[in-house]
């Protein structure tokens, strides 16, 4: 278990809809990063916060937003789901910056778009 | 920008053997990380093991090694003893070590499978 938890575990939804993945850091950890898993983008990085500020933006696209709130937890919302959507999306957080500051990652949540 | 290039999508190693997993990177950063993480089929991400650029010798933890190579840009994993529960996807990453550029950049992976 690394201490990073994320809801729902599954979720299923239909084109066109919008919809909200929580993250729950690391306790003390200040940075949340998102990354999604598809098949044919592979992993990559969506975007990152830290301490309630976004500190990096990778591909993401505009549909998708994402906030950190004070207590650190962070959602990532995803609005006009299309198929190409579905996708694995993980959380990942970490300490804080330094040579060696490893990501810890959640189980993921799983999002189908029929 | 960083890059990572695994080009071994799947490998088959009989159980007990050694296995090494290969990765190069490409960076323009002085200073960054070379991770990799394990994949299993539920799904979950699990760090294996960390080599900073500036470090002189080769990371280990446990049954896994990082074999550096920082003139020839590689980074990889080997796995000593193999079991059938490394039969997984293993991806190796990267990340730069400045503030702003903190992000993890991944390979395509490689599936391992092992056989009894």
């Amino acid at each position: 278990d690394s201490g990073v938890t994320q809801t729902p575990k599954h979720l299923i939804t239909a084109t066109g809809q919008r919809v909200t993945l929580r993250c729950s850091p690391r306790s003390g950890d200040l940075s949340v990063y998102w990354y999604q898993q598809s098949l044919d983008q592979g992993l990559q990085f969506l975007i990152q916060y830290y301490n309630g500020e976004e500190r990096a933006k990778g591909n993401i696209l505009e549909r998708f937003s994402a906030q950190q709130f004070p207590d650190l937890h962070s959602e990532l919302n995803l609005s006009s789901l299309e198929l190409g959507d579905s996708a694995l999306y993980f959380c990942a957080s970490s300490a804080g910056t330094g040579p060696y500051n490893e990501q810890f990652f959640g189980p993921g949540t799983r999002l189908t778009v029929l | 920008a960083q890059k990572i290039t695994q080009t071994q999508p799947g490998m088959f190693v009989q159980e007990k053997e050694a296995v090494t997993l290969d990765c190069t990177y490409d960076t323009s950063d002085q200073s960054y990380g070379l991770f990799w993480y394990k994949q299993p089929s539920s799904g979950e991400m699990i760090f294996l093991i960390y080599q900073g650029s500036y470090d002189e010798q080769n990371a280990t933890e446990g049954r896994y090694s990082l074999n550096f190579q920082k003139a020839r840009k590689s980074a990889n994993l080997v796995i000593s003893a193999s079991q059938l529960g490394d039969s997984a996807m293993y991806f190796c990453a990267m990340r730069g070590l400045t503030i702003g550029n903190e992000k993890l950049t991944f390979g395509t992976g490689t599936r391992l499978t092992i056989i009894p």
